[in-house]
């Protein structure tokens, strides 16, 4: 079945670093991989968009990268702040001609520390 | 910018009882998907609609209904509520709906059932 993995369920990064968040995913061919941000009580946000033809996107402090060998991305925030403290969603959508859901990840809850 | 807004922010219910929850997409979005999500747990995606036509169903129990109505308001009706229904139910609207939009997600309807 399909599996979509988020390499920890927590993550504490002193201010300043960067903080690498892993997606791990098994029996899925995903077109596009998509990132999330949820802080308590809220919807998801949404912060980049990578598609299974681009190794890389950047956005200001935000980097993605996604491996479609090793069935990877992997999400990095650079100069990290208190304020990224979140939790972080992958989410994969295959490739359609209609609607696609999307399929979470589990989620990495990011604590900054000042 | 308008953002998706769903009603009731907050909603509590007994078991058996019924419950409707609320979705306006944002303005030209034709797309609307429904998801839940547990505590601790990331959103595990119900059904969705694409131009007032259901286009996609997940994990949705036979006691809930959905519908997209003309204004692409969409209401989603639970029925024979269940302790377990008790989660956070999120809207997302999109331009499109296919993999490569990213969904833009409302702050959802916390369901309590007692």
């Amino acid at each position: 079945s399909q599996k979509i993995e988020q390499n920890s369920e927590a993550l504490n990064i002193q201010e300043g670093k960067t903080a690498t968040l892993t997606c791990n995913y098994t029996n899925y061919s995903p077109a596009y991989l998509q990132w999330y941000r949820q802080d308590p009580g809220r919807g998801p946000v949404f912060l980049l968009l990578i598609r299974e033809n681009e190794k890389e996107k950047r956005k200001e402090r935000l980097k993605v990268t996604f491996d479609t060998t090793l069935k990877q991305s992997l999400f990095h925030i650079t100069a990290s702040q208190p304020a990224d403290s979140a939790t972080y969603l992958c989410a994969l959508a295959s490739r359609g001609f209609g609607n696609e859901k999307l399929t979470f990840g589990t989620g990495t809850r990011l604590t900054i520390i000042p | 910018a308008a953002g998706v807004i769903q009603s009731p922010r907050h909603l509590i219910k007994e078991k058996r009882e019924t419950a409707t929850l609320k979705c306006y997409p944002i303005p030209r979005h034709d797309t609307v998907y429904w998801y839940q999500q547990g505590p601790g747990q990331d959103p595990q995606f119900l059904i969705s609609f694409y131009e007032k036509m259901q286009s996609d169903k997940g994990s949705i129990p036979d006691r809930f209904s959905a519908q997209q109505f003309s204004d692409y308001h969409s209401e989603l009706n639970m029925s024979s509520l269940e302790l377990g229904d008790s989660a956070l139910y999120f809207c997302a609207s999109s331009q499109g709906g296919v993999g490569n939009q990213p969904q833009h997600f409302g702050d959802g309807t916390r369901l309590s059932i007692l």
